[in-house]
């Protein structure tokens, strides 16, 4: 089972519509959440974290997080092309810097 | 402006020399590391550098070396290059161990 896994996808929506993404992990002491987006050619760039279980929104971007399911996704409102990227999770435990683990990503593409 | 920089963006060179990676960051941040991204976009962390404590992922190979003159740099050495090499390497930085983390715009690394 890999540590941190995400549909590659490609995930396709119309713009406007709701893009659901998730992730799932296996480490039960895994303490802090990020979405990435990486778009080709590019270098990640951080669109949420999340440490506590619950919803956290930030514009039309909300993270959930269920620790006892070990899942969490990322559910961004009203897609616009621009969102077009690959979505990266990671996972951390906490105290421990070198054990930030990424999932191989989401590929999304919101049609105009 | 740029809040961590890496130099140079490309890199292509022939198997068996030894080449190095400069990154600089200037938010202050306390942590520092180096990902390689490879060809399948898997992202996937070599070093971390926080108050002078180096953490090596045991799965990178000694040929590749952290060199940290101070907080706000971290370069990386690699030694005898090797085909299985070529990559885009990441450096990053964050506030304190398990923040999220700030991506330089990574160097494309090619093995000729």
């Amino acid at each position: 089972q890999k540590e941190v896994e995400q549909n590659s996808g490609p995930l396709s929506v119309p713009e406007g519509a709701i893009a659901s993404l998730n992730c799932t992990y296996s480490d039960r002491g895994s303490q802090s959440f990020f979405w990435y987006r990486q778009y080709s050619g590019k270098s990640p760039e951080l669109i949420m974290f999340i440490y506590s279980n619950g919803d956290k929104e930030d514009g039309r971007f909300t993270a959930q997080l269920n620790k006892a399911s070990q899942y969490v996704s990322l559910l961004i409102r009203d897609s616009q092309p621009s969102d077009s990227a690959t979505y990266l999770c990671a996972v951390n435990r906490l105290g421990n810097n070198n054990d930030m683990r990424f999932g191989a990503g989401t590929r999304l593409t919101v049609k105009p | 402006d740029t809040a961590v920089s890496q130099t140079p963006k490309y890199l292509v060179t022939q198997m068996g020399n030894d080449k190095s990676i400069k990154c600089e960051q200037n938010l202050g941040h306390d942590t520092m590391y180096w990902y390689k991204q490879d060809s399948k976009k898997f992202l996937k962390i070599m070093f971390s550098y926080n108050n002078k404590e180096l953490i090596i992922n045991e799965t990178v190979p000694n040929r590749f070396s952290p060199k940290s003159p101070d907080k706000a740099h971290l370069n990386l050495h690699i030694n005898s290059l090797e085909l299985g090499d070529s990559a885009v390497y990441f450096c990053a930085s964050s506030l304190d161990t398990n923040q999220p983390q700030h991506f330089g715009d990574g160097t494309r690394l090619s093995i000729l």
